[in-house]
């Protein structure tokens, strides 16, 4: 499998520009996450998806960003008028929660290489 | 506070040396205990996971929790240049499937 892939790498947008990060879960994964990872606030996860339904988004910033997952292969998040403090390297990460890590209810988390968006 | 604190370093040893890696944490529900390492412009990757207290050996490295004092420890043996990479603690509860990173410490290990 080639894992989580995640485009573009790298995004240099304008501020106000809109913006949209894609990607593609490990095929077979139920379960799909954003996070967001800065030098100040470290990785912080800003929606999950179980079987394509947003279960939680309360990490999403603001009505500025929104994410989709139309299919099990295939999410995005976009950011809308985008400004320099979103910039940051954004990871995408599945999951397969059928799979404990411990036989319970812990499951691996394989992240993407991550798309590092700066706004100007 | 936050639910789970990590020095984010640097730290800066040289080869052959021992690391310890440590983590606290606040919420005493936590069960899962994992460690990440992420290499520059990669994203983090399952190193070791621990369920509940006690230690856990893999080649040169050892995961250990310590439930009753809330903290939790990664050592490294004989470092190696190749281990320079961040480490990000991870952990969360038997009833979720989404862990609380710590921000991770940053490793850098000098021949």
């Amino acid at each position: 499998d080639a894992g989580v892939i995640q485009s573009p790498r790298h995004e240099v947008t304008e501020m106000g520009q809109e913006v949209t990060l894609r990607c593609k879960p490990i095929s077979g994964h139920n379960s799909l996450f954003w996070y967001r990872q800065t030098m100040m606030r470290g990785l912080e996860l800003l929606i999950y998806f179980n079987n394509n339904v947003p279960i939680d988004d309360s990490g999403m910033p603001e009505d500025r960003f929104s994410a989709k997952m139309p299919n099990a292969s295939f999410s995005t998040l976009k950011i809308q008028p985008s400004e320099p403090r979103d910039s940051a390297v954004y990871f995408c990460a599945s999951s397969d929660f059928s799979q404990g890590l411990a036989g319970g209810s812990t499951a691996e988390q394989f992240f993407g290489p991550g798309t590092r968006l700066t706004v100007l | 506070q936050k639910e789970v604190e990590q020095d984010p370093g640097p730290l800066s040893v040289p080869e052959g040396a021992i690391v310890s890696l440590n983590c606290t944490y606040s919420n005493s529900a936590f069960q899962y205990f994992m460690w990440y390492r992420q290499y520059s412009r990669k994203g983090p990757e399952l190193l070791m996971y621990t369920y509940s207290s006690g230690n856990k050996e893999d080649g040169r490295f050892t995961a250990q929790v310590d439930k009753s004092s809330k903290y939790i420890s990664l050592f490294i043996r004989d470092s190696q240049p190749s281990d320079s990479a961040t480490y990000l603690c991870a952990m969360k509860s038997g009833g979720s499937y989404i862990p609380t990173f710590g921000r991770g410490t940053s490793l850098i290990v000098h021949p």
